[in-house]
Order: structure tokens, then sequence, then C-alpha cells
């Protein structure tokens, strides 16, 4: 299994640009994760999907954050516009059940100038 | 909300040494599992834990699981250089979503 593969691994862009994430889940997973960490607040969940349905984004920072998983082996992140402190290390997960034994993927490391 | 408080917030020792770290919480747990972040990747899943007093090995590497279910414990024996990096201790919330602690941040000197 090739395990959860994240594109692009390096984003650098300018402010107001639009960012677009994107994860390929384990195949037969039936919840994926995206998470952020940064130094200063750790790893945060940022929203999951079951079953390709968005079930909780509470953790989305602000509108300029989306999430779409339009099939079972494909999830973006999108940021429009993107603003200096998005820059993080934006890592997508999935898993068979719910919550334990969650496998990341290599992340994306995201620069907003 | 449920939180998970690691200890140490980060280590620097010399390489052979044997490492411990904890992981508390307030709330209860049911599953506890380690994590270990190599610089430049995402966390990896070293070791999982299921019942309470739970001793579970990974090579060097040996997790306990609290009784009071609100505390678990990472040991890692005769450390090496790979050994560097993040590990995490995480748990499934009330609502499901998988928790993590802060991490603790492991250097070893060769």
């Amino acid at each position: 299994d090739a395990g959860v593969i994240q594109s692009p691994r390096h984003e650098v862009t300018e402010m107001g640009q639009e960012v677009t994430l994107r994860c390929k889940p384990i195949s037969g997973h039936d919840y994926l994760f995206w998470y952020r960490q940064t130094m200063m607040r750790g790893l945060e969940l940022l929203i999951y999907f079951n079953n390709n349905v968005p079930i909780d984004d509470s953790g989305m920072p602000e509108d300029r954050f989306s999430a779409k998983m339009p099939n079972a082996s494909f999830s973006t992140l999108k940021i429009q516009p993107s603003e200096p402190r998005d820059s993080a290390v934006y890592f997508c997960a999935s898993t068979r059940i719910q919550g334990p034994e969650a496998f990341f993927g290599q992340g994306t490391r995201l620069t907003v100038v | 909300g449920q939180q998970l408080n690691q200890s140490p917030q980060s280590m620097f020792i010399q390489e052979g040494e044997d490492v411990s770290m904890n992981c508390t919480s307030s709330s209860i747990f049911n599953t506890w599992l380690w994590y270990k972040q190599d610089p430049g990747e995402g966390p990896v899943l070293l070791i999982a834990l299921y019942k309470a007093g739970e001793l579970t090995s990974n090579g060097r590497l040996t997790a306990q699981f609290g009784i009071t279910r609100k505390d678990s414990f990472l040991n890692i024996s005769a450390s090496i250089p790979s050994d560097v990096g993040i590990y995490f201790c995480a748990g499934p919330g009330n609502t499901g979503k998988l928790i993590f602690g802060q991490g603790t941040t492991l250097q070893v000197k060769p």
C-alpha cells in the first residue's frame, strides 16, 4: 500500500493567492482528516470526512478555508485568499474507523509570503 | 475541552541512555496512541494501547496504559541517534476526534 499521499510537498505563494492542497487517502479507509501543525499550536484538527461527507469542520479557522472530498480517493483543502499566518505544515490522515490509528501523509509545507 | 499534557516538553540525552516520557489527562481515555514524527515527515504510529494496565513493546520502545486511564508512559531503552524526533501521545476524545498532546522533542547526542 502506498500510504496517504499528499501534494505538493512544499508550496510557496504570495499573500492573497489561492492555494490548493491535495490528498489521496489509503484505499478502503472511511475517514479522512485534515490537520495543521505549527510550532505555537501543535497539531490541530481542521476538518474530517466520513464516506466523503464532512462531519465536523469546527476546526477550520475561518471562511477562507474550505475542504472537499468529491470521491473516496481524493480530497482538497483550499485557502483563498492566503495570508502569511496560514504558513504551516498541513497533514492529511485516513483511518478505517474513526479516531484511533490514523495514518498520516508526509504533509505539505505551506509558506505564504 | 479534553486535553493531553505531555512531559517533558523536550529532552537532550546522550546516545545509549534510556528515555521516559509521559502523557496525562484530566479525563479518561479508552485508547492511547503513541506517534513519532521524524523531521520533515508526518507522524507515524508506534504503539497502540487499548486496555487499562496494558504494557506493550515495539522493539526498544515500551508503552503503558495507566490503570486510572488518565495517563500513559513511553520508554525508550538504549537510545540511538535515529530516535531523534517528536513523540506525540493521542487518544480519541468524547466526540471521536483524535486529540494530540503537544509533543516531546527528543534529541540524542552521539
